[in-house]
């Protein structure tokens, strides 16, 4: 079956701009989560998803950054106002969330430059 | 507040021998998940195991073995007679909390396989 997918693959901004990110997670899988991941920070969690609701937001850096889910499926995180610090590849995981089915999956990630 | 540490941050060894890679963990809660991520090259992070803090029985899956031992807070990973597709980012991650099982992750240990 399909697994997560991202879109774009890459992206590259001017600093200021605004850019949305896309995740479609695997089907049937009611937990979402996004990381990042850097060279100085390594992989960090952002925020996580059941079904639309979004109960842990404490990784999302700033303000700027911010995350929806709509119909219990695809997710966007927007991040405003772009800053050199963004940079970093964005990664998406979904998990089947029942007990004993926890293991998240990832996709191939969106690699956001900002110059 | 959990951690992971990968005291290991490159290892090199030639095909077919066998390698370890170390992972201790910390966290006060006393269920929890211990995981274990591969990302290759190509950059997608590929789910390899899980294993619940109330499961000390080790694991062999081919090449693959892992060793939990919660009196000593680790959790390390043994590939057997390596193989040059082995060759990637290991990362070590911890869960805590059932109901939001965002990761916590190691800074990873890079495998390079000399053939």
């Amino acid at each position: 079956g399909a697994g997560v997918s991202q879109s774009p693959s890459n992206k590259v901004t001017e600093k200021g701009k605004d850019v949305e990110l896309r995740c479609d997670p695997i089907s049937g899988h009611t937990a979402l989560y996004w990381y990042r991941q850097s060279l100085g920070q390594g992989l960090e969690f952002l925020i996580y998803f059941q079904g639309n609701s979004a109960p842990d937001k404490s990784g999302l850096p700033s303000d700027r950054f911010s995350a929806e889910r709509t119909g219990g499926s695809v997710s966007t995180l927007t991040i405003q106002r772009t800053q050199q610090e963004d940079s970093a590849v964005y990664l998406c995981a979904s998990s089947l969330h029942s007990r004993g089915r926890t293991e998240q999956y990832f996709g191939p990630g969106t690699r956001l430059t900002v110059t | 507040a959990q951690k992971v540490t990968q005291a290991q941050t490159e290892i090199s060894v030639v095909e077919k021998e066998d390698v370890t890679l170390d992972c201790v963990y910390e966290t006060r809660d006393t269920t929890y998940y211990l995981f274990w991520y591969k990302q290759p090259p190509s950059g997608e992070l590929v789910f390899l195991i899980r294993r619940n803090s109330f499961d000390e029985q080790n694991e062999i899956s081919g090449r693959y073995s892992w060793n939990f031992q919660k009196s000593t807070s680790s959790f390390n990973f043994t590939i057997t007679a390596s193989q040059v597709v082995d060759s990637a980012v290991y990362f070590c991650a911890l869960s805590t909390n059932f109901g939001n099982e965002k990761l916590t992750f190691g800074t990873g240990t890079r495998l390079t396989i000399i053939p």
